[in-house]
């Protein structure tokens, strides 16, 4: 099966600083990776997904943006952080292969912006 | 669109009792339905899918889920539930579109098992 790596695990950053996190994938090939956003330890948003390397869709308008710069590497960024994209983001990878494929989640990284 | 609805924010259950978390779904076409879990700070586990096939679909941890097509529901089950068991769980639902797959989420409902 898949494993899904994320880092850091936790990050405090100010308002109007930028950010990286990272999420790399093993144990799977051309994956579809997603990136998801929880707050308040509840329901989860898709923000961005990834078919192949260089393509990038974004499922809702934001402050955000995202990268995947090689097959099992997708990267979330933002120049200038806002107190909203305090959160839970999860990085999560399809592998293909198969009619039905099952998704796999990193371990998160909890964001918190003063 | 496809959609789940998890009707419940909270359920509690003593230790030892059977549990059931609710899930029910709307979807055109053939639904691929999906459990996850989560515990505090961590990343959602997969627990289990139905995809075709029997209506009793056994999953990890001793989890299983009942798809029922008549009610549009696929409700996750455990005969006996445990206090590690307590934790947040997802109902999930596939859209499949140009070739590329997502899930939809309900909600979740947070499960606390008591001693």
């Amino acid at each position: 099966s898949q494993t899904i790596h994320q880092w850091p695990a936790t990050l405090v950053q100010p308002v109007g600083s930028p950010l990286s996190l990272e999420c790399t994938v093993e144990g799977t090939s051309n994956p579809n990776l997603y990136w998801y956003r929880q707050a308040a330890g509840r329901g989860l948003q898709l923000l961005f997904y990834s078919v192949g390397i260089g393509q990038i869709s974004s499922e809702v308008p934001q402050n955000l943006s995202a990268s995947r710069p090689q097959d099992r590497q997708f990267i979330l960024s933002s120049k200038k952080l806002l107190l909203s994209d305090s959160g839970f983001y999860l990085c999560a990878s399809l592998g293909r292969g198969g009619a039905i494929d099952t998704q796999y989640f990193g371990p998160g990284t909890r964001l918190t912006v003063l | 669109a496809q959609s789940v609805a998890q009707p419940e924010d909270q359920v509690n259950v003593a230790e030892g009792n059977p549990l059931t978390v609710k899930c029910t779904y709307s979807v055109s076409g053939n639904p691929y339905l999906f459990w996850y879990v989560q515990y505090p700070n961590r990343g959602l586990q997969f627990l289990l899918k139905y995809i075709t096939g029997d209506n009793l679909v056994k999953g990890s941890y001793g989890f299983e889920a009942e798809f029922n097509k008549s009610q549009t529901s696929f409700h996750l089950k455990k005969p006996s539930a445990l206090v590690s068991d307590s934790a947040l769980y997802f109902c999930a639902v596939r859209e499949r579109f140009g070739g590329y797959n997502k899930l939809i989420f309900g909600a979740g409902t947070r499960l606390a098992v008591h001693p």
